[in-house]
């Protein structure tokens, strides 16, 4: 079945330094993948749509400049949460599916724990 | 607007007991309606899922019922386990599209 892969699983970094967070489609390549943070024991908020090739499509509220997306090949997505403060803590997650698939074709990536100090 | 609510927050059964969560949605366009189970610190992970041309889907010991005119669906666990305990989402979206739309969340304890 299709794989999705985010690293790192987890990480710690200083208020006012950036982070990157990979999503890679492992076997499929993906022309859409999808960003979500979810707060402890809250749900899946979407952020954003990652476009291969293109810009991401963020959802209201989500600060653009705060979180990056790069989609440079169809294989991989990347979120940059930039001058992160301890308000961005908070899990990430991204999805993807393979391509001429519907909604059951959706994979989530194992989540990236992010920890700001 | 929450689209797909979820109920109960949490729940705590006995091994072998029959959980059920529930969930309602707002928007007929939806034609998707999956469930996903998660651990702490994992990412959701597809546990069954029903399309609305038919009321009921079993898969081992999980069941998804599903009411089209009353927009409701829900999860059965069967003989649950402690394993079973996680957090469980419930979703919608329709199926030739690219967004989810999830309910709040439960959270299961199988009580051995």
């Amino acid at each position: 079945g299709a794989v999705v892969s985010q690293h790192p699983s987890w990480v710690i970094c200083k208020s006012g330094t950036s982070v990157k967070i990979e999503c890679r489609s492992l076997d499929f390549q993906a022309t859409t993948m999808f960003w979500y943070r979810q707060f402890p024991k809250q749900s899946l908020m979407l952020m954003a749509t990652s476009n291969e090739g293109s810009k991401a499509t963020y959802e209201q509220g989500v600060e653009k400049d705060k979180f990056l997306i790069n989609h440079a090949s169809l294989t991989l997505s990347t979120l940059t949460v930039t001058s992160a403060h301890p308000e961005d803590s908070s899990f990430y997650i991204c999805s993807a599916r393979p391509p001429g698939g519907g909604a059951n074709g959706y994979t989530f990536g194992s989540g990236t724990r992010l920890t700001v100090v | 607007q929450q689209q797909v609510k979820q109920s109960p927050q949490s729940l705590i059964v006995q091994k072998g007991g029959i959980p059920i969560i529930n969930c309602a949605y707002e928007n007929t366009a939806f034609d998707y309606f999956p469930w996903y189970q998660q651990f702490p610190g994992k990412g959701p992970a597809l546990l069954i899922a029903i399309r609305p041309d038919v009321s009921e889907k079993k898969e081992g010991r999980f069941t998804i019922s599903f009411n089209k005119s009353a927009k409701q669906f829900s999860l059965h666990i069967m003989d649950s386990q402690p394993g079973d305990s996680a957090t469980y989402f419930c979703a919608a979206s329709v199926y030739t599209g690219n967004q989810f739309y999830f309910g709040t969340g439960t959270s299961l304890t199988v009580i051995p």
